[in-house]
C-alpha cells in the first residue's frame, strides 16, 4: 500500500486543463516531490522535480504546485499524447511513489 | 549524454537466481546514486532502495531485505541487482535509476520472470 494517495484515473477532453492530487504525511516535508509520465511499456520521465520545476525539454503546458501535505500536477492544454500513466513521488529519507494515476484523453 | 542501458529481459525457474545489470555512461559516475525500482504487472511503481555509487553502501526498503543485493563495478560504471530464492511473485520489470533528490534518467526496464 502507497504512502502517497492519487486519484485512480482522471480525464479530460483536448485543450481542457486537468490536476493530479498527490496526498501523503510526507508532502509538504520538504521540497523533494516530483512526477513522472510513463507510457505503457516504457520507462518514466521525470516531468517536474523539487515541487514545480521542468525538466530541459518538458513542455511548459506541465506545472507543480504543492499546499499542505498535497501536491499537484496540473496539465494544460490537454494533447492525445499526455495519454499516459502519471506517479507522484516523495523524497524524505525514504523513497516514496503514489499509486498512479491514468489520464484519459476524451 | 546521459544514459543507463539496462541488460535483457530473464526467464528463471523459481528458486534460481538473477543478476540484473545497469551500465551508466555520460556523466561521473561516482556523482549519483543509482536507485532501484520494481513494476509488477498492471501495477504502480516500487522503490527497493538505492547504492551510493562513491561508498558502495546499499540501502534497502523494508519490503526488499533478505533476497535482494544492490553492487557496482565502478571500472564497468555499472550497477547490479541480484535477487536470489526467486518467487512467482517477483515477477516484473525492474528499472535503475540515477537519482539526486529526484530520479532524472532511467534505464529502459528489464524483465523479470519467474515460471517453471
Amino acid at each position: 500500500q502507497s504512502a502517497l494517495t492519487q486519484p485512480a484515473s482522471v480525464s479530460g477532453s483536448p485543450g481542457q486543463s486537468i490536476i493530479i492530487s498527490c496526498t501523503g504525511p510526507t508532502i509538504g516535508a520538504n521540497e523533494y516531490v516530483s512526477w513522472f509520465q510513463q507510457h505503457p511499456g516504457k520507462a518514466p520521465q521525470l516531468m517536474i522535480y523539487e515541487v514545480d520545476n521542468r525538466p530541459s525539454g518538458i513542455s511548459n503546458r506541465f506545472s507543480g504546485s504543492m499546499s499542505g501535505n498535497t501536491a499537484s500536477l496540473t496539465i494544460s492544454g490537454l494533447q492525445a499524447e499526455d495519454e499516459a500513466d502519471y506517479y507522484c513521488h516523495s523524497y524524505a529519507g525514504i523513497v516514496r511513489f503514489g499509486g498512479g494515476t491514468r489520464v484519459t484523453v476524451l | 549524454q546521459v544514459q543507463l542501458e539496462q541488460s535483457g529481459s530473464e526467464l528463471k525457474a523459481p528458486g534460481a537466481s538473477v543478476k540484473v545489470s545497469c551500465r551508466a555512461s555520460g556523466y561521473a559516475f561516482n556523482t549519483f546514486s543509482i536507485n532501484w525500482v520494481r513494476q509488477a504487472p498492471g501495477r504502480g511503481l516500487e522503490w527497493m532502495g538505492w547504492i551510493n555509487t562513491f561508498t558502495a553502501n546499499p540501502i534497502y526498503a523494508p519490503d526488499f531485505t533478505g533476497r535482494f543485493v544492490f553492487s557496482l563495478d565502478t571500472s564497468l560504471t555499472t550497477a547490479y541487482l541480484q535477487i536470489n530464492n526467486l518467487r512467482p511473485d517477483d515477477t516484473a520489470v525492474y528499472f535503475c535509476a540515477r537519482e539526486i533528490k529526484h530520479f532524472d534518467f532511467w534505464g529502459q526496464g528489464t524483465r523479470v520472470t519467474v515460471s517453471s
